[in-house]
């Protein structure tokens, strides 16, 4: 069964430390990404990969980095924790050349900054 | 891409229709509409994505109108499972690099018992 992984389903951080998100997909697909899910705010898109090493900022990029090394891995980097990064990240992965067919998406992971 | 108009909420009796109304006026005619659905504590799901004929799989039907300025998503025979956000996303179909969706604050189907 095809997937994406995230490495972890619930995590907490304190405030100032740099935390890593894991995002792994065993699907050979070109596309990955990162969003972030709150409230009342539905699902914005963060940054988003179309190649190895390639990254483009999404709608709310700021206080996040990306590093994808490897096609199968997109790791979310948050520099310095802070409260208002306390969400729920949804990493998914798609086929170049899709447009909006075939997302698959990762369980998520829920981050509690504190 | 269009930007989609969906309703906060909606409710439905279990084993009835659910009719899933988008409003996607500005689409152009290299957009498609497609629908992915969120169950609690879960990841977005594809559903079905049409152009401009009505469209029917497994899980559901898609009619668009013939001016292709609104949608409804149709899920036959509505169960609990059922339960879910559906997102409404108005996109061309395929790009080389630009493939990312924005998936807005869809509608949430509450399936009554």
């Amino acid at each position: 069964d095809v997937k994406v992984t995230q490495s972890s389903r619930y995590l907490v951080k304190r405030t100032g430390e740099k935390v890593f998100l894991e995002c792994v997909q065993d699907m050979d697909h070109e596309n990955m990404f990162w969003y972030r899910q709150d409230p009342g705010l539905g699902l914005r898109l963060i940054y988003f990969s179309y190649d190895v090493k390639m990254k483009e900022k999404g709608d709310i990029p700021e206080g996040y980095s990306v590093s994808r090394e490897k096609k199968e891995r997109f790791s979310l980097i948050l520099e310095s924790a802070s409260t208002n990064q306390t969400s729920m990240y949804l990493c998914a992965s798609s086929t170049a050349g899709t447009g909006g067919l075939g997302y698959t998406f990762g369980s998520g992971t829920r981050l509690t900054v504190v | 891409d269009a930007k989609t108009t969906q309703p906060t909420s909606m409710d439905c009796a279990e084993g009835r229709a659910a009719n899933l109304p988008c409003n996607h006026s500005t689409i152009s005619g290299n957009e498609y509409v497609y629908w992915y659905r969120q169950i609690h504590s879960q990841g977005p799901q594809y559903i079905i994505h049409g152009l401009k004929n009505n469209e029917t799989n497994e899980m559901a039907s898609l009619i668009i109108t013939e001016d292709r300025k609104s949608s409804t998503l149709i899920l036959p025979h509505a169960t609990l499972r059922d339960t879910a956000v559906y997102y409404c996303i108005v996109r061309v179909a395929s790009t080389n690099r630009d493939d990312k969706i924005i998936f807005g604050k869809g509608t949430r189907l509450h399936i009554l018992p």
